[in-house]
């Protein structure tokens, strides 16, 4: 596609369900980027996928975040139980190399948790 | 541990004058910069990048100075427009690693 395409723009959950964040990253982009962005702050590493495999996870918070890449290309970003503080802007990012001179991002997945 | 801070939350500026947006960071691995803007709504967009064996790096209306003794970079635009008028990020990366580090952000308004 022309850009980084997340869906949904806008998901409201109850806490303690399971969310699901889908990321269509740029053709032929091989590594794909989350972040989150909570309000006031600027955008807060996740997790980095380099093809299928998850090259860097050191930013997922706890173990109810996973997020897998199975055929190289779309990426889901996956929450249990969600709390509350899950509550922010989830944006995805994709590069054509895997440098991280300027990636770019989609619009986002607002989660707000109630 | 904020490691990359914006210590101004806004700033206003009148369109033509120069916008001047600081960045300050801790961590002395870090060897790349960037700057993204952002709209309402979107996502970050690229702007400019500075690797640490540069002081200065310019593209149009945008340079970007980077003080390592300091641990300072700075963005500034010039004339700015009113379409500058967005929220800007610095960014910060270490040893080649593709997580970057980003600041809180600097919301920038353009004055007619």
């Amino acid at each position: 596609g022309a850009g980084v395409s997340q869906t949904p723009s806008n998901k409201v959950t109850e806490k303690g369900k399971y969310v699901e964040l889908r990321c269509d990253p740029i053709s032929g982009h091989t590594a794909l980027y989350w972040y989150r962005q909570s309000l006031g702050q600027g955008p807060e590493f996740l997790i980095y996928f380099q093809g299928t495999g998850a090259a860097d996870d050191s930013g997922l918070p706890n173990d109810r975040f996973f997020a897998v890449r199975p055929e190289g290309s779309v990426s889901t970003l996956k929450i249990q139980r969600t709390e509350r503080g899950d509550s922010a802007v989830y944006l995805c990012a994709s590069s054509p190399d895997g440098s991280n001179y300027g990636y770019t991002f989609g619009s986002g997945t607002r989660l707000t948790v109630v | 541990d904020q490691q990359v801070k914006q210590n101004s939350p806004s700033l206003s500026v009148q369109e033509g004058r120069i916008s001047i947006l600081n960045c300050d960071y801790t961590n002395s691995m870090f060897d790349y910069f960037l700057w993204y803007k952002k709209y309402p709504a979107e996502g970050p967009t690229f702007l400019i990048s500075i690797s640490s064996i540069k002081d200065k790096n310019e593209d149009g209306r945008f340079t970007v100075f980077l003080n390592k003794s300091a641990k300072h970079l700075s963005l500034h635009i010039v004339p700015s427009q009113p379409g500058d008028s967005a929220v800007y990020f610095c960014a910060a990366s270490a040893g080649g690693a593709q997580k970057l580090v980003f600041g809180q952000g600097t919301r920038l308004t353009i004055n007619p």
